[in-house]
């Protein structure tokens, strides 16, 4: 039983650029939402998709937008990136009627220089 | 508003000694509670979890926590840890929406 997966696993860019991640949700599972984690801090709720709309949103710009596709799978873009993008990114899956169960991906480690 | 706090930020614990990660949230209703454990250079691994029912919850790898309503925490115990338990330790809550907030981590650090 494949758990999540995301894509890539290490990417670096330079200010002013855009960048796409992706992550494949755990089998079975049909919600995903997505984390930045600065390092040395917790995980921030940036947004959660579920049936490919954006459910609910946390405190993070609109430079940061989704997509989820019809297998479920989905993407993070982030336009114009600043220094601060720089962290670990993280994809969790769970299925709706069980939305605060997530399960982690490896998360993909983005630099900003 | 919920928020976690995490009250130690770094434990250094010798191999075979008990540990416990303190973990107190603010809610003013029913939360749901979980710990995950992220070791270096990986994502999270959900450690264990609070729905609801008996208040001392079981984990793996040996680890157990504790729900506590009246004093609002959640403190993570292992009665004997091992050198592969150093890794980074998060507390997280969820007021049954779509999000977890975490906490600040906890870093402990087994030597032998």
């Amino acid at each position: 039983d494949a758990g999540v997966t995301q894509s890539p696993t290490h990417l670096i860019k330079t200010r002013g650029q855009q960048v796409t991640l992706r992550c494949s949700p755990k089998s079975g599972h049909d919600t995903v939402s997505w984390y930045q984690q600065a390092l040395g801090q917790g995980p921030q709720f940036i947004f959660q998709y579920y049936e490919e709309e954006e459910r609910q949103r946390g405190n993070f710009p609109d430079r940061f937008s989704g997509h989820q596709f019809p297998n479920y799978s989905s993407e993070l873009n982030v336009n114009a990136l600043l220094l601060g993008d720089s962290a670990l990114y993280l994809c969790a899956s769970s299925l709706r009627s069980r939305s605060y169960e997530q399960y982690f991906g490896p998360g993909t480690r983005l630099t900003v220089t | 508003a919920q928020s976690v706090t995490q009250l130690d930020s770094q434990v250094p614990v010798f191999e075979e000694a008990p540990v416990e990660l303190r973990c107190n949230y603010s809610s003013s209703v029913s939360v749901y509670l979980f710990w995950y454990v992220q070791y270096p250079n990986q994502g999270l691994q959900l450690l264990l979890k609070y729905l609801s029912g008996s208040t001392l919850v079981k984990g793996i790898n040996g680890f157990e926590a504790e729900f506590n309503k009246s004093q609002t925490s959640f403190h993570l115990r292992k009665p004997s840890v091992h050198i592969s338990d150093t890794a980074e330790y998060f507390c997280a809550v969820s007021l049954n929406d779509y999000k977890l907030s975490f906490g600040a981590g906890t870093t402990v650090t087994v030597r032998a």
